[in-house]
């Protein structure tokens, strides 16, 4: 069985661009969650969405933004990158919030 | 945002050592607790899980102690093995929001 996939594995972005991050929850999962993980600390939560529905937001900026769609991916938008948006990107699915989540590869984004 | 604090920040253990990670939590409306080892460049990978009206979960070579009127929890590495060497995090989590321990680095030396 496939696990989480995210795509692109790394990017690299200046300054002022736009993003978007993908993610594939594995089968049956209908919750994904977005984390930011910056070198050497733990994921920081960015948002949840169960049902197509955001369910939970971290404390970032509006600069950040996420949908699910009705096949359960999601996609992470982030808009005028700064560089401090540089960090590994994680997606997480659970068949139901508050549930086991299982965590993707990661999208390696660097700005410059 | 930090609600979870994890030690030791790092952990040099001889194989076959026991390795022991702890974690500490504010909020009591927590309900679930999860720890996961990272490896460098890959996503965390879910290790075992406890939820708070159980004392001690065993898999393996891995146990979680839970202590919910101390509010603490810790992972315990029996017989730790160099390819045990990864980031450990612990995690506490309500229904839509999963905060992350800062984790540990976890040395097995042969």
């Amino acid at each position: 069985d496939a696990g989480v996939t995210q795509s692109p594995t790394h990017l690299i972005k200046t300054r002022g661009q736009h993003v978007t991050l993908r993610c594939s929850p594995i089968s049956g999962h209908k919750s994904v969650s977005w984390y930011q993980q910056v070198l050497g600390q733990g994921p920081q939560f960015i948002f949840q969405y169960y049902e197509k529905e955001e369910r939970g937001r971290g404390n970032f900026p509006d600069r950040f933004s996420a949908r699910q769609f009705p096949n359960y991916s999601s996609e992470l938008n982030v808009n005028a990158l700064l560089l401090g948006d540089s960090a590994l990107y994680l997606c997480a699915s659970s068949p139901t919030p508050g549930f086991e989540a299982f965590f993707g590869q990661g999208t390696r984004l660097t700005v410059v | 945002q930090q609600q979870v604090k994890q030690s030791p920040q790092s952990l040099i253990v001889q194989k076959g050592g026991i390795s022991i990670i702890n974690c500490a939590y504010e909020n009591t409306a927590f309900d679930y607790f999860p720890w996961y080892q990272q490896f460098p460049g890959k996503g965390p990978a879910l290790l075992i899980a406890i939820r708070p009206d159980v004392s001690e979960k065993k898999e393996g070579r891995f146990t979680i102690s839970f202590n919910k009127s101390a509010k603490q929890f810790s992972l315990h590495i029996m017989d730790s093995q160099p390819g045990d060497s990864a980031t450990y995090f612990c995690a506490a989590t309500l229904l839509h929001d999963m905060r992350f321990g800062a984790g540990t680095r976890l040395t097995v030396k042969p």
